[in-house]
């Protein structure tokens, strides 16, 4: 099993909602991602979770909040996003932790469309 | 990581071979090369990585000059399906710790009929 999986594909949420994504991936990976993508622009790493600690904070807004509660499981919890907080967000999820050979590819969902309105 | 440069747009015709360009001209030893491609509204996607040998496997080629400062992606009987952005990325690896892929511009390559 290769895939990294997201949920919900589609989401529409208002200023004032609180939500989350979530992101899920069975390959025994202890690293994983979270990436925002704008229309037209590359992704952009937000966090890295490694060994289900967090280890890089892209210095986002506190209105998105990380959460990784075992290796198999990355959640991304929104809270009073704004509509410019719009945009794909992707998953990844890696190994190439000290391991030999090392397998170095990540995987990536499918993203999740958010859009607040 | 390095800084990497692509063209941003290439046109291709179907059945022929598509070779993406990308320049790392301040690629360091430990750094190997990524490419990966994004079809419209999908996920990154992993094509081939290496590090100063040129590499092949089902979906690509990838020739790096012995110079490492450039490298090649080819793809050697594009499909309209192989249209997408192809993003080349310069990665350090280090054991014990998450490398994050850092993202350029790619190049649209768009494989016409």
């Amino acid at each position: 099993d290769t895939e990294v999986t997201q949920t919900p594909k589609h989401l529409v949420m208002g200023m004032t909602n609180k939500k989350s994504l979530k992101c899920e991936q069975h390959m025994g990976h202890r690293a994983m991602y979270w990436y925002k993508q704008k229309a037209k622009k590359p992704p952009e790493l937000m966090f890295v979770y490694s060994y289900e600690k967090l280890s890089i904070n892209e210095s986002v807004p506190s209105r998105f909040s990380p959460e990784c509660p075992n290796s198999s499981l990355l959640n991304l919890h929104l809270h009073a996003l704004q509509p410019e907080d719009s945009a794909l967000y992707l998953c990844a999820s890696s190994q190439g932790l000290g391991t030999v050979p090392v397998n170095t590819e990540a995987f990536f969902g499918q993203g999740t469309r958010l859009t607040v309105v | 990581d390095a800084k990497t440069t692509q063209p941003p747009s290439m046109d291709c015709a179907e059945g022929r071979a598509a070779n993406l360009p990308c320049n790392h001209s301040t690629i360091s030893g430990n750094e190997y090369v990524y490419w990966y491609r994004q079809i419209h509204s999908q996920g990154p996607q992993y094509i081939i990585h290496g590090l100063k040998n040129n590499e092949t496997n089902e979906m690509a080629s990838l020739i790096i000059t012995e110079d490492r400062k450039s490298s090649t992606l080819i793809l050697p009987h594009a499909t309209l399906r192989d249209t997408a952005v192809y993003y080349c990325i310069v990665r350090a690896l280090s054991s014990g710790s998450a490398r994050q892929l850092t993202f350029g511009s790619g190049t649209q390559l768009t494989v016409l009929p």
